[in-house]
């Protein structure tokens, strides 16, 4: 049970927007703890999607945004497209736990 | 390009040790902090540990504290994971991830994971 919590799955139609949330406390997100996002296609390596709550590394389209508010941080995608069916992660620091933890991840279905 | 590439995974019996490679190219290794980060099968990540670019803070998730130990040797751009005591549970593949920012860092500041290896798996059973 992670301490960052993700819905299991979301799905759209391509070329709808849908958004992930991920859901702390003031122990994590809640402390001003940067949050960060990777997409894991299927059999791959997750890739830094986010950075830093809102931040696109360079080669990431701009469908792809990041938001912190409070406890919560959220992924909005827009303009969905079927390439873009994979797991998606959030991550932060928990000073509770004096760790980097991530999120236990949403599966995102294009329909 | 920028590259890691993991080794050193294999099946373990409960027990035993096992030491993780990464190999670094493409970028200068010395000046990065370095993550390891697992995935059990059909699971999410979980963070397992961090070394500071020099090596000298080194940071571990609780399930892995006083059995693992990361280590690094700039002078041959390769990380590694000792990893003693295995049990059932460390099953999972492993990922080695680099900091996106440079400099030394308290995990409290990461900057994300911006570069990741294949993973390498490893298998703990009788």
């Amino acid at each position: 049970q992670s301490v960052l919590t993700q819905p299991p799955s979301v799905s759209g139609a391509p070329g709808q927007r849908v958004t992930i949330s991920c859901t702390g406390r003031s122990s994590n997100i809640g402390a001003g703890y940067e949050v960060h996002w990777y997409q894991q296609l299927p059999g791959t390596a997750p890739k830094l999607l986010i950075y830093d709550n809102s931040y696109r590394p360079s080669g990431i389209p701009d469908r792809f945004s990041g938001s912190k508010s409070g406890t919560s941080a959220s992924l909005a995608i827009a303009g969905l497209q079927a390439e873009d069916e994979a797991d998606y992660y959030c991550q932060s620091y928990d000073s509770s736990l004096s760790a980097v933890v991530f999120g236990g991840g949403t599966k995102l279905t294009v329909l | 390009q920028v590259q890691l590439v993991e080794s050193g995974g294999g099946v373990v019996q409960p027990g035993r040790s096992l030491r993780l490679s990464c190999a670094a190219s493409g970028f200068t290794f010395s000046t990065y902090g370095m993550h390891w980060v697992r995935q059990a099968p059909g699971k999410g990540l979980e963070w397992v540990a961090l070394i500071s670019y020099h090596g000298n803070n080194e940071y571990y998730a609780d399930s892995v504290k006083g059995r693992f130990t990361i280590s690094r040797d700039n002078s041959k751009n390769t990380l590694y994971l000792q990893m003693n005591s295995l049990r059932t549970e460390d099953t999972a593949v492993y990922y080695c991830a680099k900091e996106r920012s440079s400099g030394w860092h308290h995990p409290s500041r990461s900057y994300g994971m911006d570069v990741w290896g294949q993973g390498t798996t490893l298998t703990v059973s009788s």
